[in-house]
């Protein structure tokens, strides 16, 4: 079956800090991957998509970067944090091509800028 | 390009009430419609789904009809109980966009007892 591990499950940073999220994807091959940003009650905000390695769609300017070296790896970074970058992060996975297109969500980050 | 609208909260119920979200979506292609359910602190889980235009998705008592006619997917439930309490996301997948998913604003639920 597949699975898809995010983590860490929280994160407290200073301002200025560096960033790096990780999530891996189990029992599947060629996902596709999304980073979505969750503000306190707020929706979804996509802020990266991949349907390959080295294959990074963003879907809203800032000082984030996502990367996929690996077919099942999808890595949120951040060179130097902001307060507005704060908020809870979700990995998720979709099939591409097949009839199981809905998403799968890791469990979240939750990430504080102080 | 794709977009999905839902109805917006919060939605306040007593509990057996009836629920009704509304989503509507528009799509180049013909999309896989979705919703999904957020418990408080939690990620997203599927809650049901349709592939197809008149396809019923059901779960957990939830019911959604995928309407091609009126590009709508509305998601309803009988009797609503405390549990149910939650942030609802309609979502689409679209094959002529690389599957790319869509998701709607999210509405919150809260159910009192």
């Amino acid at each position: 079956s597949q699975t898809i591990h995010q983590w860490p499950a929280t994160l407290v940073q200073p301002v200025g800090s560096p960033l790096s999220l990780e999530c891996t994807v189990e029992g599947t091959s060629n996902p596709n991957l999304y980073w979505y940003r969750q503000a306190a009650g707020r929706g979804l905000q996509l802020l990266f998509y991949s349907v390959g390695i080295g294959q990074i769609s963003s879907e809203v300017p800032q000082n984030l970067s996502a990367s996929r070296p690996q077919d099942r790896q999808f890595i949120l970074s951040s060179k130097k944090l902001l307060l507005s970058d704060s908020g809870f992060y979700l990995c998720a996975w979709s099939g591409y091509g097949t009839s199981n297109t809905e998403a799968f969500f890791g469990q979240g980050t939750r990430l504080t800028v102080v | 390009g794709n977009s999905v609208t839902q109805m917006e909260g919060p939605v306040t119920l007593s509990e057996e009430a009836f629920l009704t979200i509304n989503c509507t979506y528009t799509a180049t292609g013909y999309p896989s419609l979705f919703w999904y359910v957020q418990y408080p602190g939690e990620g997203l889980q599927l809650l049901l789904k349709a592939t197809k235009a008149d396809d019923k998705g059901s779960n957990k008592g939830f019911e959604a009809t995928y309407r091609k006619e009126t590009t709508s997917f509305h998601l309803e439930k009988g009797s609503v109980q405390v549990s149910d309490s939650a942030v609802y996301f309609c979502a689409l997948s679209d094959p002529s966009n690389d599957y790319k998913l869509s998701f709607g604003a999210g509405t919150t639920v809260t159910v009192r007892a």
